[in-house]
């Protein structure tokens, strides 16, 4: 069955730092990938998505993703945090075949930043 | 572009009533809408996929006798919530499949609707 997992439940970084946060999954097919932001209360805003060709795809507010079939990752990684970067972040993959169009969420990574 | 949004965004209720929960596509037509409960600290998971003129896919252990939906137009999905109890409180959210003009493989979500079952 196909999941996401994103191993780190809760990150801590200190504003201007790097971030890298985890994604993996298990997926028979070549997946369609997505990272969405969730501020507290509120929807899923995208961040960004990897549906084919270069493998690094560039987000707003500064994120972006490397798509890696051989480590069936998709890491989120951002050079320098800012404080309104304090939110929850899932990692999801599209399904095909009949399950067209459902996602399948991660569990959901709480990024936390010390000022 | 592709704004999705939900009325009410909190509602409280008293156990044994019905409450109904809209999630409208404001500048584009989705004829498909998706349904997501969300508990505390928890991640999404889908309920129900909505689509324009035909009856709801509800997932496994969804009871789709207790939560209704109802897709009546292509920016109209509706998620009734029947005889609701306090193990129905959640975050419950609705995302869309845009149509033309945007990537029909993406969803764009609402805000969300925090629903309290007293």
């Amino acid at each position: 069955a196909q999941s996401v997992t994103q191993p780190d439940i809760h990150i801590t970084v200190s504003e201007g730092a790097s971030l890298e946060l985890r994604c993996n999954y298990s997926y028979g097919a070549t997946p369609y990938l997505f990272w969405y932001v969730q501020s507290p209360g509120q929807g899923l805003q995208l961040l960004l998505k990897y549906f084919s060709g270069d493998t690094l795809v560039q987000g707003i507010k500064g994120f972006e993703a490397e798509f890696k079939r051989s480590q069936s990752s998709f890491n989120l990684r951002k050079p320098s945090v800012h404080w309104s970067d304090a939110a929850e972040y899932f990692c999801a993959v599209l399904l095909g075949g009949t399950s067209y169009g459902k996602l399948t969420f991660g569990q959901g990574t709480i990024l936390t930043v010390h000022p | 572009g592709a704004v999705v949004s939900q009325h009410p965004s909190r509602v409280i209720c008293k156990s044994g009533t019905s409450v109904k929960i809209e999630c409208r596509s404001l500048d584009f037509q989705a004829t498909t809408m998706f349904w997501y409960r969300q508990f505390p600290k928890q991640s999404l998971m889908l309920m129900a996929t909505s689509n324009e003129g035909s009856k709801a896919t509800y997932e496994q252990g969804v009871e789709k006798d207790k939560f209704l939906i109802n897709h009546a137009s292509l920016t109209l999905s509706t998620l009734t919530v029947t005889s609701a109890h306090p193990e129905d409180s959640s975050f419950y959210i609705c995302s869309a499949h845009a149509g033309t003009g945007y990537s029909t493989d993406t969803q764009y979500f609402g805000p969300g609707t925090r629903l309290t079952v007293l």
